[in-house]
């Protein structure tokens, strides 16, 4: 089956850091664009990041510079770490899979994994 | 990065048709056909319902449909069913490479 599981979230203090999970099973993470949204409590998605199968990175104005997106060799995990912490990160974030290169079609979802960013 | 407009609810009665309409900018919905759509339900993962503008994935109602007019891309629901209430966002990707979501349609079923 494929699917995405995410994990690491929890409660963090401002400014500290936090590392995000995603495992996928059904296919691999190096073999497809792999990215990031977030939901803050009650409101809108946004797009945090993406990992092209080349390597490159983007990511949204909101993160640049505190957050960086990656994966492991095994080729199946996704992470994301999130240093600097701000209250404002508070959200689900999910990792999902982008199924035609770039274009946002966000065909797999993960369940999502849930940062407090507060003291 | 601002969010795409979308408006923030719309309401229909079963069986009628409803469009959600996605404003952007000449430097994404307007500059490729990568408009995206997305229902979510309360406190479950989104779920895709339209890629490219107007193609629907396997599995999804025929109910759904995408289309786009320059700056401007729609999501039409017909034939609308009491599970069709949700929250639905539009996605684009932009020309720095990253993706910008809507601001989200309330759609409520009367």
């Amino acid at each position: 089956e494929v699917q995405l599981v995410e994990s690491g979230g929890g409660l963090i203090q401002p400014g500290g850091s936090l590392r995000l999970s995603c495992a996928a099973s059904g296919f691999t993470v190096s073999g497809s664009y792999m990215n990031w949204v977030r939901q803050a409590p009650g409101k809108g998605l946004e797009w945090v990041s993406v990992l092209y199968t080349g390597g490159m990175t983007y990511y949204a104005d909101s993160v640049k510079g505190r957050f960086t997106i990656s994966r492991d060799n095994s080729r199946t995990t996704l992470f994301l770490q999130m240093n600097s912490l701000r209250a404002e990160d508070t959200a689900v974030y999910y990792c999902a899979r982008d199924s035609v290169w770039g274009s946002g079609t966000f065909d797999i979802w993960g369940q999502g994994t849930m940062v407090t960013v507060s003291s | 990065q601002s969010a795409l407009t979308q408006p923030a609810s719309v309401s229909g009665s079963p069986g009628q048709s409803i469009t959600i309409s996605c404003t952007g900018s000449s430097n994404d919905v307007g500059r490729y056909n990568y408009v995206s759509w997305y229902q979510q339900h309360p406190g479950r993962a989104p779920k895709l319902l339209i890629s490219e503008v107007n193609r629907r994935p396997s599995g999804v109602s025929n109910r759904f449909s995408g289309s786009k007019s320059g700056n401007t891309a729609s999501l039409t629901i017909s034939g609308l069913q009491a599970e069709d209430e949700a929250d639905y966002y539009c996605c684009s990707s932009t020309s720095s490479n990253t993706h910008v979501f809507g601001t989200g349609t309330k759609v409520t079923v009367l």
